[in-house]
C-alpha cells in the first residue's frame, strides 16, 4: 500500500539555525497537509498544498510541493524555541472523497536555547 | 466556536476488558477519522465516518469499532483490550471528507492498559 515517510526522524538544532523536513510519498498525492504536534499536545494544521510545485510562505515557514506531487518539504528559517514539536506531513491515499488520509511518522525538532 | 472534544482524557484499564470512547466535532462538521497514537508507529488510521456510515477502515483488528451518531458525535471501542492498546486516541472533525481539508484535531484520550 502507499507509504508516507519522512526524514529525518529527530533534528536537534541551535536557535538561530534553520531546519528542513522532507516528506516522500510512494504515490501522487492529489494534495498534502502539514501539522504540527506540541510536546504534550495534539496535531495543529499549518497548511495544505495542491498544485504541482507549489511554493507556500508562513513567516519563517516555507512549504513545498514537489513537481511530481510526491514529495513536500518543510523549512523553517532562523529557529525559535517556539518552533519545538513534531512535523508530520499528510496524504490522501487516492482522489477521491473515500480515501483515507495517512501520516508520516513526523520529524522531532528539539531546539537549544 | 468550539473544538473537537474528546472523553475520558485519561483512562487506565486492564488487560480484557473494554473501553469507549467519544469524539464530538466542531459544530456543522460531518466527518469523524480516529487515529491511534503511539511513539514508536506515529498517527495510525483506524477509521472515518461521514454522516453515520464508515467510509474508510484502517488495518486494525476487528476489537476496534466505531461508529457516528446522526449529530455527528462519535464513539470508538476496543474490546478485550491488550497491553499494546496502550496509546493516544485522537480523534479529528472535518467539514466534508477527511482528504480534502483540513482536519482538526481534539485533545486525544490517553489509554493505558496494565
Amino acid at each position: 500500500g502507499q507509504q508516507v515517510m519522512q526524514i529525518p526522524q529527530y533534528q536537534h538544532v541551535q536557535e538561530g539555525e534553520d531546519f528542513t523536513t522532507y516528506c516522500n510519498s510512494s504515490t501522487t498525492l492529489s494534495n498534502i497537509q502539514w501539522y504540527k504536534q506540541r510536546p504534550g499536545g495534539h496535531p495543529v494544521f499549518l497548511i495544505q498544498l495542491v498544485k504541482s510545485g507549489e511554493v507556500k510562505k508562513q513567516k519563517r515557514l516555507t512549504f513545498q510541493f514537489g513537481e511530481a506531487k510526491k514529495n513536500s518539504s518543510l523549512h523553517i528559517t532562523a529557529t525559535q524555541t517556539t518552533d519545538v514539536g513534531t512535523y508530520f506531513c499528510a496524504g490522501p491515499t487516492g482522489k477521491t472523497s473515500y480515501d483515507k488520509v495517512i501520516f508520516g511518522p513526523g520529524t522531532s525538532l528539539s531546539v537549544i536555547p | 466556536k468550539a473544538g473537537v472534544t474528546q472523553t475520558p482524557r485519561y483512562l487506565i484499564k486492564t488487560r480484557g476488558q473494554q473501553v469507549t470512547l467519544s469524539c464530538s466535532p466542531i459544530s456543522g462538521h460531518r466527518s469523524v477519522s480516529w487515529y491511534q497514537q503511539t511513539p514508536g508507529q506515529g498517527l495510525q488510521f483506524l477509521f472515518e465516518y461521514f454522516s453515520e456510515t464508515q467510509r474508510n477502515k484502517g488495518n486494525f483488528p476487528g476489537r476496534f469499532s466505531g461508529r457516528q451518531f446522526s449529530n455527528s458525535r462519535s464513539e470508538m471501542n476496543v474490546s478485550t483490550l491488550e497491553l499494546g492498546d496502550s496509546a493516544l486516541y485522537l480523534c479529528a472533525s472535518s467539514l466534508w471528507a477527511t482528504n480534502t481539508g483540513e482536519l482538526f484535531f481534539g485533545e486525544g484520550s490517553r489509554l493505558t492498559v496494565l
